[in-house]
C-alpha cells in the first residue's frame, strides 16, 4: 500500500537561512509526486510535482524538490527563505498506471522567524 | 476564470444532525473530489466523482455520500454527524480521471457540537 511519511511535524527557520522539508513514500509501483502549500485558513495550492523526466524540479517562487528513487524521497529545498513561506506544506504521491486517489502526508510546519 | 468554489465557508451542526456541502469546479474541469483534513493532519481522500458516478471511494462509512451534477457540480452529505466529523472539508476539481493535475477549493470547515 502507498503512505507517504514527512518527518518533520515542525520546522522553524530564520528569514533568509535554507530549509529542506524531507518527504518519503512507499509504493510497490512507479508514483507521481507532489508538494502542495496551505496557508492559514486557506485550500491547498500546487507548488511542484514530479511526472516523468528530470529528477528535479523547481517551483516559480524559489522551491525545488528532487525525486530520488532508491531512496524513494522527495525532498523540497529552498536556498533562503522569506517570511511569506510560513504555512504548511503537504507531500503527496499517487500511482503513475491508473487513476489512483492522492495520498498526503501528515504536513509540516514551516515557520519562518524574522 | 473562477477557480474552485465552495459554499457554506463555515458551518456549526449538532451531533445526529445532516449536512450538505457544495462545490463547484474549475471552468473546463469535469471531475470533483472531496478530501476531509481534520485538524493537524492531512487531507484524507473520500471519494471522487466523474459522469456523474462515484469512481473512486476512500475508507469513508457509508454516512458519508455524494452527488454530481450535470453541470459537474458537486454535493457531499453526511448524515448522523459525530462529533469526529469536525474537520475541514476540501473539493478538488480535476479534468478527467487522472489526479495529477488537481486545483482544491478553500473549503467548508464544519464544526460538529
Amino acid at each position: 500500500a502507498q503512505s507517504v511519511t514527512q518527518l518533520d511535524s515542525q520546522v522553524p527557520v530564520f528569514e533568509e537561512a535554507p530549509v529542506e522539508l524531507r518527504c518519503n513514500y512507499s509504493s510497490s509501483v512507479s508514483v507521481y509526486l507532489f508538494w502542495y502549500v496551505q496557508y492559514p485558513n486557506q485550500g491547498l495550492q500546487l507548488l511542484l510535482k514530479y511526472l516523468s523526466g528530470s529528477t528535479l524540479v523547481e517551483s516559480i517562487n524559489g522551491f525545488e524538490a528532487e525525486f530520488n528513487k532508491s531512496q524513494t524521497s522527495f525532498h523540497l529545498r529552498k536556498p533562503s527563505v522569506h517570511i511569506s513561506d510560513t504555512a504548511e506544506y503537504f507531500c503527496a504521491v499517487t500511482f503513475k498506471t491508473s487513476y489512483d486517489k492522492v495520498i498526503f502526508g501528515p504536513g509540516t510546519s514551516l515557520s519562518v522567524i524574522p | 476564470d473562477a477557480g474552485v468554489t465552495q459554499s457554506p465557508t463555515h458551518l456549526i451542526k449538532t451531533r445526529g444532525q445532516q449536512v450538505t456541502l457544495r462545490c463547484s469546479p474549475k471552468s473546463g474541469h469535469d471531475t470533483v473530489s472531496w478530501y476531509q483534513q481534520a485538524l493537524g493532519q492531512g487531507p484524507q481522500f473520500i471519494f471522487q466523482y466523474y459522469e456523474e458516478e462515484e469512481r473512486q471511494r476512500g475508507n469513508f462509512p457509508d454516512r458519508f455520500s455524494g452527488h454530481q451534477f450535470p453541470n459537474y457540480s458537486s454535493e457531499l452529505n453526511v448524515n448522523a454527524l459525530l462529533l469526529g466529523d469536525s474537520a475541514l472539508y476540501l473539493c478538488a476539481s480535476s479534468w478527467g480521471l487522472a489526479q495529477h493535475e488537481q486545483y482544491f477549493g478553500p473549503g467548508t470547515r464544519l464544526t460538529v457540537t
